[in-house]
């Protein structure tokens, strides 16, 4: 497809249970962000890749959350052990070029709830 | 650390009136500034982006937003609302001199436009 694909666009969980949310960029696109979104809330900044490494983690909340993007396209954000704090919207962008100097495109999330 | 606050939670605007969304900025020198909509069930879409030069940006939609450093504002106008524009709207900011960092979101102004 043409724009980011984010899947499942919805997952309802239980607490303690284990999740991945998958995000396919823009083809050619190197850089790709998560987002958290809550209800009433802007987007929050969790991790950014360009390429294969994480380029700035720093706002991924706690060590149960980790993202890979082993070969610089397909994401997957990891979450362990979820609590019901978790629950949210799960955002993820891509760019062409590295964060803040161009457009990113946002895919339309991944519902999470966890019971 | 820059930060960006967007003063209205929500705001009703007539069809065809003006609207002015308001967002104020946080940060030592002038960041990179961008306005991003978020219509139901869609991801979010750039609308506008300043870096510099002219302090007036005209974005799609119709849309344009005017940079004033002496108010550390950036807010966002339209001279005559459609029905369509009802949605949610987020002003991001990064620091110029953090091209690798993520946008930062502010928590977003939910436009309802009224017949």
């Amino acid at each position: 497809g043409a724009g980011v694909s984010q899947t499942p666009s919805n997952k309802v969980t239980e607490k303690g249970k284990y999740v991945e949310l998958r995000c396919d960029p823009i083809s050619g696109h190197t850089a790709l962000y998560w987002y958290r979104q809550s209800l009433g809330q802007g987007p929050e900044f969790l991790i950014y890749f360009q390429g294969t490494g994480a380029a700035d983690d720093s706002g991924l909340p706690n060590d149960r959350f980790f993202a890979v993007r082993p070969e610089g396209s397909v994401s997957t954000l990891k979450i362990q052990r979820t609590e019901r704090g978790d629950s949210a919207v799960y955002l993820c962008a891509s760019s062409l070029a590295r964060a803040g100097t161009g457009e990113l495109f946002f895919g339309e999330g991944s519902r999470l709830t966890v019971l | 650390a820059q930060s960006v606050t967007q003063p209205d939670i929500h705001i009703t605007v007539s069809e065809g009136a003006s609207l002015e969304l308001r967002c104020n900025y946080s940060y030592g020198a002038t960041p990179y500034l961008f306005w991003y909509v978020q219509s139901p069930g869609q991801g979010l879409q750039l609308l506008l982006k300043y870096f510099s030069g002219d302090t007036l940006v005209q974005g799609i939609k119709g849309f344009e937003a005017e940079f004033k450093r002496s108010q550390s504002s950036f807010n966002l106008r339209k001279p005559s609302v459609h029905w369509s524009d009802a949605a949610e709207y987020f002003c991001a900011v990064v620091g110029p001199n953090q091209a690798g960092t993520a946008l930062i979101f502010g928590k977003g102004t939910t436009l309802s436009v009224s017949s």
